[in-house]
């Protein structure tokens, strides 16, 4: 079946540093690829997100890049702060579904 | 309250039991989901409902049963849990079912899940 794979499982980068995390997807007719963060005892939270008619999206100090052709996806966390912490969940979609297939996350600790 | 609430919070029962979990979006939306997310598996879509019709039921055991009396509500109703059924359980909340903008998924904070 489709599925997401995500790398890696867990992350450790100290205080200032960038991390990034990522994605690669089996579904071709995938179009939509939201990134989520859930900290703890919390639901997911959607921090970016993209569509596959473009191939980066930034928003202050997360961005996200697209590569179609390879089937893959990045998330880009720059100079990291302690409440980065988290687990990170990509996800593919595809327009005219509801259904995500989710990567199985990663959690990012940063060091201060 | 505002987003997307889930009461309980945390939930402890014996197999033999029934309980419902409850769950209500404050955002206006018209589809609803259950997501069960277990410990290292990708989140597992359950249930799906727009405009209070299920239009999902993802092969998930009869011994979960949904009810959307409205498009702000959703109910999960349990009885006769398993021990593996233990996991957090995941209520979200979207405009519109699919496609583009707006069909982005909003979550809430879970219920933590624990059969005995």
């Amino acid at each position: 079946g489709e599925n997401v794979e995500q790398h890696p499982s867990t992350l450790s980068v100290q205080e200032g540093d960038s991390a990034v995390i990522k994605c690669t997807y089996s579904d071709s007719a995938s179009n939509y690829f939201p990134w989520y963060k859930q900290e703890l005892g919390k639901g997911p939270q959607l921090i970016i997100d993209i569509r596959s008619n473009v191939g980066e999206k930034k928003d202050q100090r997360i961005a996200v890049t697209l590569n179609k052709t390879a089937k893959h996806f990045s998330l880009h966390i720059t100079e990291t702060q302690p409440e980065d912490s988290a687990v990170y969940f990509c996800a593919a979609g595809t327009s005219g579904t509801y259904k995500y297939i989710f990567g199985t996350g990663t959690r990012l600790k940063v060091l201060a | 309250e505002t987003g997307v609430t889930q009461t309980p919070r945390h939930l402890v029962m014996g197999m033999t039991n029934k309980k419902s979990l409850k769950c209500e979006q404050h955002l206006g939306h018209n589809a609803m989901y259950w997501y069960k997310q277990s410990a290292k598996k990708p989140l597992e879509l359950m249930f799906v409902y727009s405009l209070e019709e299920r239009v999902e039921n993802n092969s998930v055991p009869s011994r979960f049963s949904p009810e959307c009396p409205n498009s702000s509500h959703l109910f999960l109703h349990l009885h006769t849990l398993q021990p593996e059924d233990s996991a957090l359980y995941l209520c979200a909340s979207s405009h519109k079912l699919a496609g583009g903008p707006g069909a982005e998924q909003f979550f809430g904070p879970g219920t933590r899940l624990t059969v005995l």
